[in-house]
C-alpha cells in the first residue's frame, strides 16, 4: 500500500521568499513521485516527477524537488515566490507495476505582495 | 492541439437522477481515469481503464459506472445510488510505463446536486 502526507494544508509566503512545500510518502516498493499544481477550477498540471537516477529533479516554473529515500520525503521548493505561483499543490506516489497514483490532500499556497 | 476535454464544465442534477460526464482525449493514450475531488480531500480514484472494453473499480466506485467502447472516450455516469455526488470530477489519461507514466488531466466538471 502507498500513502502520501502533505504537511500543512495552507502555506503563506511573501513575494520573493522561498517556497517550501513538504511531502512524505510511504511505499513498499521503490516509488515514483510526482508534484502537480492546480489553479482554481482547473485540472492538474504536472510540475515534475522522480522516477530513477538523479535525486534532485527540476520542473517547470522554477520549481524543484529532492528525493530523500532515508527520510521518505519529496519536498518541493522554489527560491523566489511569484504571485502567479498561488495555487494548490498535490504530491502523489505510484510504484512498481502499480500505475495507480495515490495523492496527498494538497497544500494551498498563498503569495502575499 | 492534443489534450483532454470534459463536458459540461458545470452540471446540476436533481436528487434521484442519473447524469453522465463526458471525457474525450486525442493523445492516443491507452489508459484513462476518473477522480473525484472534494475540498481538503485530495483526489480519489473512482474507475480506471487500461484498454478498450476493460475497466476496474478504484477506491470509491460505489454509485458510479463507466464504459470504454472507444480508446478516445471514457464517460462516467453518476447514478442515483451515489449518496453525496456534489464534487469536482477530473478525468485523466496516460500511456502506461510501469508506474512512471505521467497522467494528463482534463479541466474538470463541477457537479452540484440540487
Amino acid at each position: 500500500a502507498q500513502s502520501v502526507t502533505q504537511l500543512g494544508s495552507h502555506v503563506s509566503v511573501s513575494e520573493g521568499a522561498l517556497v517550501l512545500l513538504r511531502c512524505n510518502y510511504s511505499s513498499s516498493v521503490p516509488p515514483y513521485l510526482f508534484w502537480y499544481v492546480q489553479y482554481p477550477n482547473q485540472g492538474l498540471q504536472l510540475l515534475l516527477k522522480y522516477t530513477t537516477g538523479a535525486t534532485l529533479v527540476k520542473g517547470i516554473n522554477g520549481f524543484e524537488a529532492e528525493f530523500k529515500k532515508s527520510e521518505t520525503s519529496f519536498h518541493l521548493t522554489k527560491p523566489s515566490a511569484h504571485m502567479s505561483d498561488a495555487a494548490e499543490y498535490f504530491c502523489a506516489v505510484s510504484g512498481g507495476s502499480n500505475y495507480k497514483l495515490t495523492f496527498g490532500k494538497g497544500t494551498l499556497l498563498t503569495v502575499n505582495p | 492541439d492534443g489534450g483532454i476535454t470534459q463536458s459540461p464544465k458545470y452540471l446540476f442534477r436533481k436528487e434521484g437522477q442519473n447524469v453522465t460526464l463526458s471525457c474525450e482525449q486525442n493523445l492516443n493514450h491507452d489508459a484513462m481515469y476518473w477522480y473525484r475531488q472534494d475540498p481538503g480531500q485530495g483526489l480519489r480514484l473512482i474507475y480506471y481503464s487500461q484498454i478498450v472494453n476493460d475497466f476496474q473499480k478504484g477506491d470509491i466506485a460505489e454509485g458510479y459506472s463507466v464504459s470504454r467502447e472507444k480508446k478516445e472516450s471514457f464517460p462516467l455516469t453518476v447514478t442515483s445510488a451515489q449518496k453525496n455526488p456534489t464534487a469536482f470530477y477530473l478525468c485523466a489519461s496516460s500511456t502506461p510505463s510501469g508506474g512512471a507514466d505521467t497522467q494528463y488531466f482534463g479541466p474538470g466538471t463541477r457537479l452540484t446536486v440540487l
